[in-house]
């Protein structure tokens, strides 16, 4: 079963940029959740999507909103990049039935802004 | 706002030492508690999800441990090896979504 994909891997972008990030899920799974990490930051939760509804989200500001589509890809967008933005974006699939639900996560995004 | 705590933040030991970690999370509305490793340049892999107190836990030489009531959880590993160096994170389970703490970095020397 292949696992969680993520696109880029690396991203060079400047401030006042915008970006899009992309999460391929667990084949079944229909749940996606983003977390940001910076230095010195445990992972910080952004949002969750499933079924295609934003279920969740964290206390982040407006520029970060996500979106996912019928076949439970996900993609995260950042407008107006900041120099604080440079991070690494990891999203988590899960399947969601039962609970607690085990999630399971891509290998990231690295995003600089300069 | 909930907050999880990771202690100690790095921790360098030497091969065959036994090393523990601590987790500590609210022990009010408790669900679960997941710990993951995370090794660099790689994505964090699901160790445990301990969902009941006293639980405990054991993957190979990795073993957990759980008490809700006093909101901690122990992580042992016996006998450590250069391949167990990793960040080992542990998050709550706030009703739906996952609160991480910032991890504890184990380096294992040969």
């Amino acid at each position: 079963k292949a696992g969680v994909t993520q696109t880029p891997r690396y991203l060079i972008k400047t401030r006042g940029q915008q970006v899009t990030l992309s999460c391929s899920p667990i084949s079944g799974h229909r749940s996606v959740s983003w977390y940001q990490q910076t230095p010195g930051q445990g992972l910080q939760f952004l949002f969750e999507y499933f079924s295609e509804t934003q279920r969740n989200k964290g206390n982040f500001p407006g520029r970060f909103s996500g979106r996912q589509f019928s076949n439970s890809r996900s993609e995260m967008n950042v407008s107006t990049l900041e120099l604080g933005d440079s991070a690494l974006y990891l999203c988590a699939s899960s399947f969601r039935t039962g609970y607690p639900w085990e999630q399971y996560f891509g290998p990231g995004t690295r995003l600089t802004v300069t | 706002i909930l907050n999880v705590e990771q202690s100690p933040q790095s921790l360098h030991v030497q091969e065959g030492d036994s090393t523990n970690f601590t987790c500590s999370f609210p022990s009010s509305n408790f669900y679960a508690l997941h710990w993951y490793r995370w090794e660099t340049a790689k994505s964090p892999e699901a160790l445990f999800v301990m969902t009941l107190n006293g639980d405990e836990k054991k993957k190979g030489q990795i073993s957990a441990t759980l008490n809700t009531k006093e909101g901690y959880s122990y992580l042992y590993i016996k006998g450590s090896q250069p391949e167990d160096s990793a960040t080992y994170l542990c998050a709550f389970h706030d009703t739906d979504k996952l609160i991480f703490g910032t991890g504890t970095r184990l380096q294992v020397f040969p």
